[in-house]
């Protein structure tokens, strides 16, 4: 069963860039059936999804956060990586990762999620 | 930006009654296909969310038959035909045909 557990710094200081680091397990991050992605929670708050990666070669953001964002793939660690500079207080929240199937088309969901990691940006 | 409008933001519901929510887009989520750029999820407290439908109607695996999906285009719905008390939460709708985006959340409750 396929299995996503984020890692990652619980406190980052403003300005600096927030790194977070998501592992895959029970399947393969290389498939072609699948993106993988990021989504992001603020405290009390809905979900926002921050970006998508397929394969190590397409990316794709959210435009609010495109200038900052970076989503990455390590194949040989079968992980993906977020990295989100000049961070802020506004960036506070619980980073989701998630397996996007793709159903062809263009059509995708979120169909595996990770428990989520909670990010604090203060001083 | 597509704008997910979910309605009502919240909704209290007595177990075995029916429950029903809204999810309007500003542009139309309809693929040439007939499949829906539509998703549902249900994010239980203190959870991550969970796909409950995916592309309009089609149920997630393991999901319960009582959750369906309906709707095309700009309107959709969620429907538990008798709600139990583990069906409370958070439902999200989202859309991915462009830069995906969610609704803002329907919280339901039990009475």
């Amino acid at each position: 069963q396929l299995q996503l557990q984020e890692s990652g710094p619980g406190l980052v200081t403003p300005s600096e860039t927030l790194s977070l680091t998501c592992t895959v397990s029970g399947g393969s991050i290389s498939s072609t059936s699948y993106y993988w992605g990021w989504i992001r929670q603020p405290p009390g708050k809905g979900l926002e999804w921050i970006g998508s990666i397929y394969y190590s070669t397409t990316t794709y953001y959210t435009p609010s956060l495109k200038s900052r964002v970076t989503i990455s793939v390590d194949t040989s660690k079968n992980q993906f990586s977020l990295k989100l500079s000049s961070v802020t207080a506004a960036d506070t929240a619980v980073y989701f990762c998630a397996r996007q199937a793709n159903w062809g088309s263009g059509l995708f969901y979120m169909d595996v999620w990770g428990k989520g990691s909670t990010v604090t940006v203060s001083s | 930006d597509i704008v997910m409008t979910q309605s009502p933001f919240s909704l209290p519901v007595t177990p075995g009654e029916p429950a029903s929510i809204s999810c309007r887009s500003s542009q139309s989520l309809l693929h040439s296909n007939g499949y829906n750029h539509l998703n549902w999820y249900l994010q239980k407290p203190g959870q991550s969310p969970q796909l409950l439908i995916f592309l309009g109607s089609n149920r997630a695996s393991g999901v319960p038959d009582r959750f369906s999906g309906s709707g095309s285009g700009t309107d959709f719905t969620l429907k538990i035909s008798r709600v139990e008390a583990e069906d409370v939460g958070v439902y999200y709708c989202m859309q991915t045909l462009q830069t995906f985006t969610f609704g803002q959340g329907t919280r339901l409750e039990i009475k």
